[in-house]
């Protein structure tokens, strides 16, 4: 069963518009919550995260918002650069459980 | 500073052999993670290290796999009789301490092929 679910695969935005990452998990018990990005042939990078007691957090152009009530966050772009093309996954653990449970990822397209 | 750094990159066997993926996490580091990424889907939790032992190894998928940490550092992944669906990019990453507040870093992965 899968906890962290990313219905999109891929998702294309032209340049210097907003991107908008959703995302959306079934375990209440988690509290914090991060955003990867991945190129290919490496590893994922860490983007931003926020926890539970939080409802936003930003860094740049990059802002994550947590609705608790909806089990739902979202990862917003603005504006979206080339370099902002790669899959990006989000991610989820639980308290003191240090084990961090991966979503499927979303492909994003940036286009000119 | 170095990240993590995984060896093979890539690594082809036969069906039935024995493989070893070793991971060389940033130092300092205490937590050390492994996860396997097949194709089209996300990470997927294997085991974690806290140290030398293993805080949670609930995602190792059977007795066939195996991850040790014995001085605290470098981790070695071990697969005993390869089968064809042990194929995928096998990562690890570490962070300073458990990753509440910490993020992973992640190596650039093993790709592994069993034939």
């Amino acid at each position: 069963d899968q906890q962290v679910k990313q219905n999109s695969p891929s998702l294309s935005v032209q340049e210097g518009r907003i991107s908008i990452l959703n995302c959306d998990y079934t375990n209440s018990m988690f509290d914090y919550f991060l955003w990867y990005k991945k190129y290919p042939a490496e590893g994922p990078t860490f983007l931003i995260s926020i926890s539970s007691i939080k409802d936003k957090n930003e860094d740049g152009r990059f802002t994550v918002f947590l609705n608790k009530s909806a089990k739902h966050l979202s990862l917003h772009i603005v504006p979206s650069q080339p370099g902002d093309s790669a899959v990006y996954f989000c991610a989820a653990s639980e308290g003191r459980d240090d084990k961090i449970i991966f979503g499927k990822g979303t492909r994003l397209h940036i286009l000119p | 500073g170095a990240g993590v750094s995984q060896t093979p990159s890539n690594k082809v066997t036969e069906k039935g052999k024995y493989v070893e993926l070793r991971c060389d996490p940033i130092s300092g580091h205490t937590a050390l993670y492994w996860y396997r990424q097949s194709l089209g889907q996300g990470p997927e939790f294997l085991i974690y290290f806290q140290g030398t032992g293993a805080a949670d190894d609930s995602g190792l998928p059977n007795d066939r796999f195996f991850a040790v940490r014995p001085e605290g550092s470098v981790s070695t992944l071990k697969i005993q009789r390869t089968e064809r669906g042990d194929s995928a990019v096998y990562l690890c990453a570490s962070s300073l301490r458990g990753s509440y507040n910490s993020p992973l870093h992640f190596g650039n992965g093993t790709r592994l092929t069993v034939t």
